[in-house]
């Protein structure tokens, strides 16, 4: 079956940088793009970015425009995204999802980032 | 960017009893060239991912019980709960892929009464 395994939990520093991965089993990788979606404790899920896993293309939320980057490595059906210049407010679960017809389905099971100094 | 609004922001209901859920997005999600509403519902459960229930609006996820169903067009939708189990106290979220960037509403935390 379907399945999207990330990460563990990391704990940063203000400034510094995070990088998440997903890693995909059981569908062909290149047939369907995988999206990052966040959420901060108690609140709502903030969609970040995607990317096209077959032809590389990306489309980031404007807010994150420069801090983020999602990169794919095809021979290892895995799903990165970076964070940069860290701050408090990016204490949240981050989820990668994929997209099957558009809808999100299914999720991995949440990277727990902690920025505290 | 669509906004998705939600109502209410938190619902308590009866064992049994119907729940309803509202989600309404600031512009159209409806399709014309497909006549297609890019809206989906989500469950989440503390401590899991989001949980896939209905997606065009109306249409069930495999293995979601028959007691879920949404409804609704363009603006406005309904996801309605109609006989309400202990098993259903989560948080629902409604989503628009309509466009980029897809976007949630704020949640409805529902409680047994």
């Amino acid at each position: 079956q379907v399945q999207l395994e990330q990460s563990g939990a990391e704990e940063k520093k203000p400034g510094a940088s995070v990088k998440v991965s997903c890693k995909t089993s059981g569908y062909t990788f290149t047939d369907h793009a995988i999206h990052w979606v966040r959420q901060a404790p108690g609140q709502s899920l903030e969609w970040m970015g995607r990317i096209n896993t077959g032809t590389g293309n990306r489309d980031y939320l404007q807010k994150f425009q420069g801090r983020v980057t999602i990169t794919s490595d095809t021979s290892a059906r895995t799903v990165y995204m970076e964070l940069s210049s860290l701050r408090s407010e990016d204490t949240a679960v981050y989820y990668c999802a994929r997209d099957r017809g558009q809808q999100l389905l299914p999720w991995g099971l949440g990277t727990l980032v902690t920025v505290s100094s | 960017d669509i906004v998705m609004t939600q109502s209410p922001d938190s619902l308590a209901v009866s064992l049994g009893e119907r729940a309803t859920i509202n989600c309404k997005s600031s512009q159209s999600v409806l399709y014309s060239f497909n006549n297609k509403n890019y809206l989906a519902w989500y469950q989440q459960k503390p401590g899991q991912p989001p949980k896939l229930l209905i997606y065009w609006a109306s249409t069930r996820e495999s293995g979601v019980p028959d007691r879920f169903s949404g409804s609704g067009s363009g603006t406005d939708f309904t996801l309605t709960i109609s006989s309400l189990q202990a098993e259903d106290v989560a948080v629902y979220y409604c989503h628009q892929y309509y466009s980029i960037p897809v976007t949630f509403g704020q949640g409805t935390r529902l409680e047994i009464k």
